[in-house]
């Protein structure tokens, strides 16, 4: 599976779009892009997922690059109750293990 | 509701003295694994299960087993603690194993202290 690279933390006003990038230069052509997050010590949660499209569902937005190499996860308006860590992960199917990276940190701020 | 259950939520334990975390989930999944979070670390797997009986190993299996007997149920078993076991688990689950179009149902984790 393909490495992923985030940002450590990022800060959004509530209100506002959160747009959380994400590079996987080398991801390869099955691999899919997911999206989880965790709140606190809680269980990750699944947001998003995608493979070459761009994906929308009821919490979030997936915009992937053309070349695949970086995708951008949205959350259109941005609430204090996602102040969370965000993880991007490539994965290909491999014993469905998903190896999560240290993720962003995001925190939303009045 | 779905969902994956772990209990107990939070364990202090003693060095050598055998504990199960268990795990079931309500969503008929194939597909059940468990994983540890550490500080600075991110979430290992420990081991994972593709069906009922057939059980494999993750990144770091070292100290823990696992029985898979029925579909829903999937306890991870630590024989004898020691303090690097210390950690946050997590339970997840999901429809089938190595599908690239799955998506992952973690349990509320289980916050461990071996002292």
């Amino acid at each position: 599976d393909a490495k992923t690279t985030q940002p450590p933390s990022m800060d959004c006003a509530e209100g506002r779009a959160a747009n959380l990038p994400c590079n996987h230069s080398t991801i390869s052509g099955n691999e899919y892009v997911y999206w989880y997050r965790q709140i606190h010590s809680q269980g990750p949660q699944y947001i998003i997922h995608g493979l070459k499209n761009n994906e929308t569902n009821e919490m979030a937005s997936l915009i992937i690059t053309e070349d695949r190499k970086s995708s951008t996860l949205i959350l259109p308006h941005a609430t204090l109750r996602d102040t969370a860590v965000y993880y991007c992960i490539s994965y290909t199917g491999t014993a469905s293990k998903l190896t999560f990276g240290t993720g962003t940190r995001l925190q939303v701020t009045l | 509701e779905a969902q994956v259950t772990q209990n107990p939520r939070y364990l202090i334990t003693v060095t050598g003295k055998k504990l199960t975390v268990t795990c079931s989930q309500n969503m008929n999944h194939e597909y059940m694994s468990w994983y540890r979070q550490d500080p600075g670390l991110g979430l290992r797997q420990i081991y994972y299960s593709m069906n009922v009986e057939v059980t494999d190993k993750g990144d770091v299996p070292e100290g823990y087993k696992v029985s898979r007997k029925e579909k829903r149920n999937f306890p991870l078993i630590l024989e004898s603690p020691s303090p690097n076991q210390t950690s946050l688990y997590f339970c997840a689950s999901s429809r089938t194993g190595g599908a690239t179009n799955e998506k992952l149902f973690f349990g509320s984790g289980t916050q461990l202290s071996v002292l």
